[in-house]
């Protein structure tokens, strides 16, 4: 399986409901970061979490990182229609890597 | 506008005729990457590079090529292309703090290749 798993791949919730997505991963991050794309688009950068955080807020998201789990989560509150999108995380090893590795995603349906 | 390009936005080819999709970025990012998107895979790494004339391979790097000749381009170059290259590619640059990975990475908004 890949470094960063994304749980679950779909969810279908209803606007002003809270979506909770989470992340696993296998080995040591330096960070911990989570991308949306809108269908057939480019990604967009939501949040990045370092790897001695052990949460983060941005607006309506909340972004937790549990390293003795090796787990993160992305919340969404009061979602909206327009939070429609995939979305994914990306770690960044510790260790001198210069990529970051992607997880297969959830694809978010937020329906009015 | 800061931004990722790519050409083109959609190409068809059919198999082992070369060719380039571009990509510039116009943040003076040193660091730029190409990744191909393939259906329950998510985005997996072609190449990248840290800076003008130093390019890498990432996990998926046969049957492409890359250049760095100048800061703000980086072609993705396929010189014999197959239908298994057949996928939906991204452009992406950051621009390092001390390393590439502790930036977040600015996207391209795609190229989808099929080839025949």
């Amino acid at each position: 399986s890949q470094q960063g798993e994304e749980d679950p791949q779909a969810l279908s919730i209803q606007e002003g409901e809270n979506a909770t997505m989470n992340c696993s991963y296998k080995t040591s991050i330096n960070n911990l970061q989570w991308y949306r794309q809108n269908s057939g688009r480019g990604l967009v950068h939501l949040i990045l979490i370092r790897s001695n955080e052990r949460e983060k807020h941005s607006g309506r998201l909340r972004v937790t990182l549990d390293t003795s789990k090796k787990s993160s989560s992305l919340l969404i509150t009061a979602s909206r229609a327009a939070d429609t999108a995939s979305y994914f995380c990306a770690t960044a090893l510790s260790g001198g890597y210069n990529k970051l590795i992607f997880g297969a995603g959830t694809r978010l349906a937020v329906h009015p | 506008e800061a931004q990722v390009t790519q050409n083109p936005r959609y190409l068809i080819t059919v198999t082992g005729k070369k060719l380039t999709v571009t990509c510039s970025q116009n943040m003076n990012h040193e660091y730029m990457s190409w990744y191909r998107q393939d259906p329950g895979l998510g985005l997996r790494q072609i190449y990248y590079s840290m800076n003008v004339e130093v390019t890498d391979k990432g996990d998926v790097p046969e049957g492409y090529k890359v250049s760095r000749k100048e800061k703000r381009n980086f072609p993705l170059i396929l010189e014999s292309p197959s239908p298994n290259q057949t996928s939906l590619y991204f452009c992406a640059s950051s621009s390092p703090l001390r390393s590439s990975y502790n930036s977040p990475l600015h996207f391209g908004n795609g190229t989808r290749l099929t080839v025949t």
